[in-house]
């Protein structure tokens, strides 16, 4: 199987920062990348896939890039309603793995 | 507007069986790769098991082959899973979730359903 490694597994930031989100993934998945955003009780979301493509309606302040094994998800200028749970998965090959997520709270 | 809707969780013996069902409206049901993805509490998520649209391809995850089946009727826009021989480990949400990709063929799981709760507890 596939393992995607989150860094950091926490972040605290303010309400105007710019934030950043590593996934390394154990192999080549080229592109076949997803970000997602999870809130308490709630489903994940997707916000990026094809590693740097925005899911329509999503905000513009959300970007992820990269390609084979490394991939960052940016947020610019953090809303209040970013603070959440963001995860990585690849859908390269099956298992479709995903990250151990990445905890962003409020400073 | 597209919505997946699970139901059939709820609190069942370890050993038990229990069968998850995912109604699925607003899109072409039959035209999708479906899967199903659980959560622990306080876990991150995990792909169970996914089916092709037609029914015909299945995929399970090592920890649930043998113990659960997929599968699906494009004439009911549903979408099912049998579980059996439930663990403690297989407490969890499970979302219903619906396949999509790109023209590059790029995939993505776009609708997720609002996830229904299994706990396997004596």
């Amino acid at each position: 199987d596939i393992q995607l490694t989150q860094s950091p597994s926490f972040l605290s930031a303010s309400v105007g920062d710019r934030v950043t989100i590593t996934c390394r993934a154990s192999q080549g998945i080229s592109s076949y990348l997803a970000w997602y955003q999870q809130k308490p009780g709630k489903a994940p979301k997707l916000l990026i896939y094809a590693a740097s493509t925005l899911q329509s309606g999503v905000p513009s302040r959300f970007s992820g890039s990269g390609s084979g094994t490394e991939f960052t998800l940016t947020i610019n200028s953090l809303q209040p309603e970013d603070f959440a749970t963001y995860c990585c998965q690849q859908l390269n090959t099956y298992p479709y793995t995903f990250g151990q997520g990445t905890k962003l709270e409020i400073k | 507007e597209v919505q997946l809707v699970e139901s059939g969780g709820g609190l069942v013996q370890p050993g038990g069986s229990l069968r998850l069902s995912c109604s699925a409206s607003g899109f072409t049901f039959s035209s999708y790769n479906m899967h199903w993805v659980r959560q622990a509490p306080g876990k991150g998520l995990e792909s169970v098991s996914a089916i092709s649209d037609s029914g015909g391809s299945t995929y399970y995850a090592d920890s649930v082959k043998g113990r659960f089946t997929i599968s699906r009727d494009n004439s009911k826009n549903t979408l099912y899973l049998q579980m059996s021989s439930l663990r403690a480990e297989d407490t969890a949400v499970y979302y219903c979730v619906r396949r999509n990709y790109d023209s590059g063929n790029h995939r993505y799981f776009d609708y997720w359903g609002q996830g229904t709760l299994v706990t396997v507890s004596s």
